[in-house]
């Protein structure tokens, strides 16, 4: 069975601090899509990234990285320099690819509150 | 363009009643996911729909719970016999086809079941 874990329930942080969030998966596929959802205090999940497995290579896009790590099952998030608009919920996802729905499986969520 | 859109925002019910909730995908989208969301959770997929036909449903809880997308474009959910457990939002995704796997989030429905 598919799981996605995020073991940090809230953090908070000062704006300008990085901030790391952390997301362990489990899934007996081969082949899988891992993906980061943003939710805002509106409430309508914003996509921001999606990796397939066989692509490790980690990712930067502005201010944001990701690090995929297939033998720690882990695909973490990092906000650089953090500002107080990156104050959401954000979700970690996992999908199997392949012969199914691809539904995601979602963890339940980190709270990142930025403080001025 | 527009995004996908979720129609009522907010629905107050009470319990034993019957509701729909609508779900208006990206035009051209091709596949269709139900997730439902508690309170303080991630969501959980419900039912999914490539074209007309639900091709997976497995995530419905029980058959109080069933969906249609007739033209396969716009979708309803429907809630028989409603309880107070189903007080969640509700999210429709839509996505360009199975393959491609991004999927676009609507606003969501957030259903109260007095």
């Amino acid at each position: 069975a598919q799981k996605v874990t995020q073991a940090q329930t809230e953090i908070s942080v000062v704006e300008k601090e990085d901030v790391t969030l952390d997301c362990v998966y489990e899934t007996r596929d081969t082949t899988y899509y891992l993906f980061w959802y943003k939710q805002p205090p509106s409430g309508e999940l914003v996509f921001l990234i999606r990796r397939n497995s066989f692509d490790e290579q980690n990712e930067i896009s502005g201010r944001y990285s990701w690090n995929f790590q297939k033998s720690t099952s882990s695909f973490n998030f990092t906000i650089t320099a953090s500002q107080v608009v990156d104050s959401a919920v954000y979700f970690c996802a996992l999908s199997e690819a392949g012969g199914g729905s691809e539904k995601l499986v979602f963890g339940k969520g980190t709270k990142l509150t930025v403080n001025p | 363009g527009a995004g996908v859109s979720q129609t009522p925002s907010n629905k107050v019910t009470e319990k034993g009643k019957y509701v729909e909730l609508r779900c208006d995908p990206i035009s051209g989208h091709t596949a269709l996911y139900w997730y439902r969301q508690s309170l303080g959770q991630g969501p959980e997929f419900l039912i999914y729909f490539q074209g007309t036909g639900a091709a997976d449903d497995s995530g419905l809880p029980n058959d109080r719970f069933f969906a249609v997308r007739p033209e396969g474009s716009v979708s309803t959910l429907k809630i028989q016999r409603t309880e107070r457990g189903d007080s969640a939002v509700y999210l429709c995704a839509s996505s360009p086809d199975r393959v491609s796997n991004e999927q676009f989030f609507g606003p969501g429905t957030r259903l109260t079941v007095l």
